[in-house]
């Protein structure tokens, strides 16, 4: 069976710092892994996925996660928070298992302070 | 090219009521899924159809229903509706694979008194 914990639920930095979102998966088979981000009272935008190549993976404005297998790992980060990187995101576990099932974690949301 | 869209946007039932959720993409995806989405606990997906004329249940599918009408249609059915399902409703589709990016429709916002 597959899960996915993200180990905080709040994250606050001040602007022009480091962002590290954390997460946690669980998966039997090998996993696509994504993050995706929501801003308040928005859809859901695709920043970034993981499909077996490249271990670190780069998404859009500056966003990156790498994949550690070993410590079945995901973790999002972003070297200088901006405050339009305010909302929520999510990781998200895919297993390629026929139904293509998808589970996600339970958000983190970012705060961003001037 | 509209992608995934929805209707309706907002919707305020009562008790008992009944109600059926739209999804349509014009994407030529073959998977489509819906999901709920309450504060705290992420989205959770209700049920999913990995190809048309297939179906499967997700994590929460009791009190929901759902339909692949045709490769583009997906619809979400609510028999007897109850607070419990008051949550903001998201469809998804995704073109065939695991790796493949889900896309997301804009949302309906349910409310059941």
């Amino acid at each position: 069976a597959q899960s996915v914990t993200q180990l905080d639920s709040h994250v606050s930095v001040s602007e022009g710092t480091p962002v590290l979102l954390r997460c946690n998966y669980s998966s039997s088979y090998s996993p696509s892994l994504f993050w995706y981000v929501q801003h308040p009272n928005k859809g859901l935008q695709l920043l970034l996925k993981y499909t077996s190549a490249a271990t670190l993976v780069k998404g859009i404005n500056g966003f990156e996660a790498e994949f550690k297998k070993s410590e079945t790992s995901f973790h999002l980060t972003k070297p200088s928070a901006h405050m339009s990187d305010a909302a929520e995101y999510f990781c998200v576990v895919s297993e390629n298992t026929g139904g293509f099932k998808t589970i996600f974690g339970a958000g983190t949301r970012l705060f961003v302070k001037a | 090219n509209a992608g995934v869209t929805q209707t309706p946007k907002f919707q305020v039932l009562k008790t008992g009521q009944s109600m059926t959720l739209q999804c349509a993409q014009d994407m030529n995806h073959n998977s489509m899924y819906w999901y709920r989405q309450d504060p705290g606990m992420g989205l959770r997906l209700i049920y999913y159809s990995a190809s048309e004329g297939t179906t499967d249940k997700g994590e929460v599918p009791n009190g929901y229903n759902v339909s692949r009408l045709n490769k583009r249609e997906f619809s979400l059915r609510l028999e007897s509706a109850a607070p419990s399902q008051t949550s903001v409703y998201f469809c998804a589709s995704r073109r065939i694979a695991s790796t493949d990016t889900q896309y997301f429709g804009p949302g309906t916002r349910l409310t059941v008194l």
